[in-house]
């Protein structure tokens, strides 16, 4: 069965320290790759995709993922967090399921906690 | 525009009852998903509509589980005789037409507690 893993489950850093998630898939055709982040009290909201092109892909607030198709991976990175960076992050991998509907599979999440 | 909605947005039930939960996707989406997300776990599909096609039911995890959309517009997502393990957030999610490179756009949830 396709398969989604983040390996971190909780991350915690300081204001301002890099940070980079790691996110695998099992898949092994093609496949839209995506980063949603859920700030508490808020429903999850996209962060970056990728569908083609330029592996490198930045997204909203600084953040952005690389797809290495050789490592199935898609780790999300950004350069300098922000206390406000505090949420869970979610790696899903959009691959087609019955009849080609192309439903969502989710890693388990990784809870990331900035110190002020 | 206004988003996904879900109602209600918290539910507690009793072992054994039927709940029901609504999802009002975005206007003009054709594609809708429900999904649910078990305490420290990732999002499970469950079932996806797009348009009359007949719903894909392969992720509905038992025949307690059933779902229904009128027309392209509001779904009810129908658990009955919950059990405990039932307890988790039902997200629901709409896209224009469930293709390929579509972002899907996710409701708040309904949190549900089976006691």
């Amino acid at each position: 069965a396709q398969s989604v893993s983040q390996h971190n489950h909780h991350v915690i850093l300081s204001e301002a320290a890099s940070l980079e998630l790691g996110c695998n898939y099992s898949y092994g055709g093609t496949v839209n790759l995506f980063w949603y982040v859920q700030y508490p009290g808020q429903h999850l909201q996209l962060l970056l995709k990728y569908f083609s092109g330029d592996p490198l892909v930045k997204g909203i607030k600084g953040f952005e993922a690389e797809f290495i198709k050789s490592k199935f991976s898609f780790n999300l990175r950004k350069p300098s967090v922000q206390w406000s960076d505090t949420a869970e992050y979610f790696c899903a991998v959009k691959s087609p399921g019955v009849d080609s509907n192309y439903q969502l599979i989710w890693g388990a999440g990784t809870k990331l906690i900035i110190k002020p | 525009g206004a988003g996904v909605s879900q109602s209600p947005s918290n539910k507690v039930t009793e072992k054994g009852k039927d709940v029901e939960l609504r999802c009002d996707p975005i206007s003009g989406h054709t594609a809708l998903y429900w999904y649910r997300q078990r305490l420290g776990q990732g999002l499970e599909f469950l079932i996806y509509f797009q348009g009359n096609s007949a719903p894909d039911k392969s992720g509905l995890p038992s025949d307690r589980f059933s779902a229904e959309r009128t027309g392209e517009s509001v779904s009810t997502l129908t658990i009955q005789r919950t059990q405990q393990e039932d307890s988790a957030v039902y997200l629901c999610a709409s896209s224009f037409t469930g293709a390929r490179k579509e972002t899907q756009y996710f409701g708040p949830g309904t949190r549900l507690l089976v006691l």
